[in-house]
C-alpha cells in the first residue's frame, strides 16, 4: 500500500495562511473521518495537531485546522509564525486496524 | 502526566535483532493500544504494527509479518519492539506512540535510533 499523497514542500511568509493537502483513495482517507495531522521537528517526537479529520488536541492553536473532501483532506494554517516551521504528516485509517501516513510535507516560513 | 519514554540508540550489524522498549507512565498502560512507527533516514513515517497491552493481541502491517514481534510486559508498563534479520534499510528512528482509539496518537515516545551497519 503506498504512503498517501502530500507535497513535498510548501512555504509562506509570517502571517499568511498555507494549506497542506493529502490525498489518498476510497479505502483509506475516503472511507471514514479518521484523520490526522502531525507536526514534526527533527530530533523531537511528533505532536498531534488534527484528529478525526477536524478536531483540535486541547492546548493546540485555533491557527490549526483540518477538513476533508471526498479522497483528499487538509491541513490549513492561518497566520504563519517561525515555530510552525516543521514537517506535517497525515494519517489515515486503512482498514482492518491499519493505517497508513502520508510522505509528509516540509513547511518553510521565509 | 502522560510520557513514553524509550531505550536508548543501538548500533547492530546486518542479520542481528534489536529489540526497543517504550515504558508508560501516567496513565493505565492497559486501556490504550500502541502503536510502532518508524521513520528511515530522509523517509517518511511509516506504521509497522500495534499491540493491546491488554490481552497481548498483535496486528502487524504486512510489510513486516515475520520479522517483527510487539510484546509487553504489564507489571512494568513497557511495551517491547523486536526486530529481526536486520538489514542496513532498517536504519530508523524507532517511536511508540499510544492511541485512544480512532486511529490517531496523542503521546509519542522520544525515539530510538537504530542503526544497522557492518
Amino acid at each position: 500500500q503506498s504512503a498517501l499523497t502530500q507535497p513535498a514542500s510548501v512555504s509562506g511568509s509570517p502571517g499568511q495562511s498555507i494549506t497542506i493537502s493529502c490525498t489518498g483513495t476510497d479505502n483509506d482517507v475516503g472511507r471514514s473521518n479518521f484523520v490526522s495531522w502531525y507536526q514534526h521537528h527533527p530530533g523531537k517526537a511528533p505532536k498531534l495537531m488534527i484528529y478525526e479529520g477536524a478536531k483540535r488536541p486541547s492546548g493546540v492553536s485555533n491557527r490549526f485546522s483540518g477538513s476533508k473532501s471526498g479522497n483528499t483532506a487538509s491541513l490549513t494554517i492561518s497566520g504563519l509564525q517561525a515555530e510552525d516551521e516543521a514537517d506535517y504528516y497525515c494519517c489515515s485509517y486503512a482498514g482492518l486496524t491499519n493505517v497508513i501516513f502520508g510522505g509528509g510535507t516540509k513547511l518553510t516560513v521565509l | 502526566q502522560v510520557q513514553l519514554v524509550q531505550s536508548g540508540a543501538e548500533v547492530k550489524k546486518p542479520g542481528a535483532s534489536v529489540r526497543v522498549s517504550c515504558k508508560a507512565s501516567g496513565y493505565t498502560f492497559t486501556a490504550y493500544y500502541m502503536y510502532w512507527v518508524r521513520q528511515a533516514p530522509g523517509q517518511g513515517l511509516e506504521w509497522m504494527g500495534w499491540i493491546n497491552p491488554n490481552n497481548g493481541v498483535t496486528n502487524y502491517a504486512q510489510k513486516f509479518q515475520g520479522w517483527v514481534t510487539m510484546t509487553r510486559d504489564t507489571s512494568i508498563n513497557t511495551a517491547y519492539m523486536e526486530l529481526s534479520r536486520l538489514r542496513s534499510n532498517d536504519t530508523a528512528v524507532y517511536y511508540c506512540a499510544r492511541t485512544p482509539g480512532r486511529y490517531y496518537f496523542d503521546y509519542w515516545g522520544q525515539g530510538t535510533l537504530v542503526t544497522v551497519s557492518s
